[in-house]
């Protein structure tokens, strides 16, 4: 059965600063990754997939994810935090349904 | 033009009584689906239709019935409302095609409250 590990279920950063949320996935097949994020009160938001091809994934509001095989990882990063990046994040692996990670809390500060 | 769009967003309701929460989506997609989300954040799959047909039935009990008129509607229908119902419902939708990725374009939730 597939599976998703976010480590940290909280990160803070400083606007301005480097963004980095971790995923390590689990499957038997090549998956497709997600990365969707959900800001207060709402619902959530596609930021980038991965299915096949290149392992440089860029999605929307500067973030970009890679996908490497070898350590079964997907993390999303964002070089250079905003105020309006603060949400929560969930990396997602699918397999016959969506598999949701417990989701990471970015808090960004002035 | 909302893509997925769910009603009521909030529902506030006594214990012992029987709801139900709307979802409809305009994407033209085939298959849609009922999350439910706890006081953690943490998602979790309830069900998924795909041409009005019932293909995924996580554990839920069974107090909770989902209706699919038609490809582009699905309700969630709960019985005997009970205070661990409490949570956010968020209905999705997407493609499900071979060539796809199947990526799902969610509601904007509908947080139920159990008093």
């Amino acid at each position: 059965a597939q599976s998703v590990t976010q480590l940290g279920s909280h990160v803070s950063v400083s606007e301005g600063a480097l963004v980095l949320l971790r995923c390590n996935y689990s499957s038997s097949v090549p998956p497709y990754l997600f990365w969707y994020v959900q800001y207060p009160n709402q619902g959530l938001q596609l930021l980038l997939k991965y299915t096949t091809g290149a392992t440089l994934v860029k999605g929307i509001n500067g973030f970009e994810a890679e996908f490497k095989k070898s350590e079964t990882s997907f993390h999303l990063t964002k070089p250079s935090a905003h105020m309006s990046d603060a949400a929560e994040y969930f990396c997602a692996v699918k397999d016959d349904k969506l598999i949701f990670g417990t989701g990471t809390r970015l808090q960004v500060f002035p | 033009d909302t893509a997925v769009s769910q009603t009521p967003k909030y529902l506030v309701t006594q214990m012992g009584n029987d709801k139900s929460i709307k979802c409809e989506q305009n994407l033209g997609h085939d298959t849609m689906y009922w999350y439910k989300q706890d006081s953690k954040k943490f998602l979790k799959i309830m069900f998924s239709y795909n041409n009005k047909e019932l293909i995924i039935n996580e554990t839920v009990p069974n107090r909770f019935s989902p209706k699919s008129p038609d490809k582009a509607h699905l309700n969630l229908h709960i019985n005997s409302l009970e205070l661990g119902d409490s949570a956010v419902y968020f209905c999705a939708s997407s493609f499900t095609g071979t060539s796809g990725s199947g990526e799902q374009f969610f509601g904007p939730g509908t947080r139920l409250t159990v008093l």
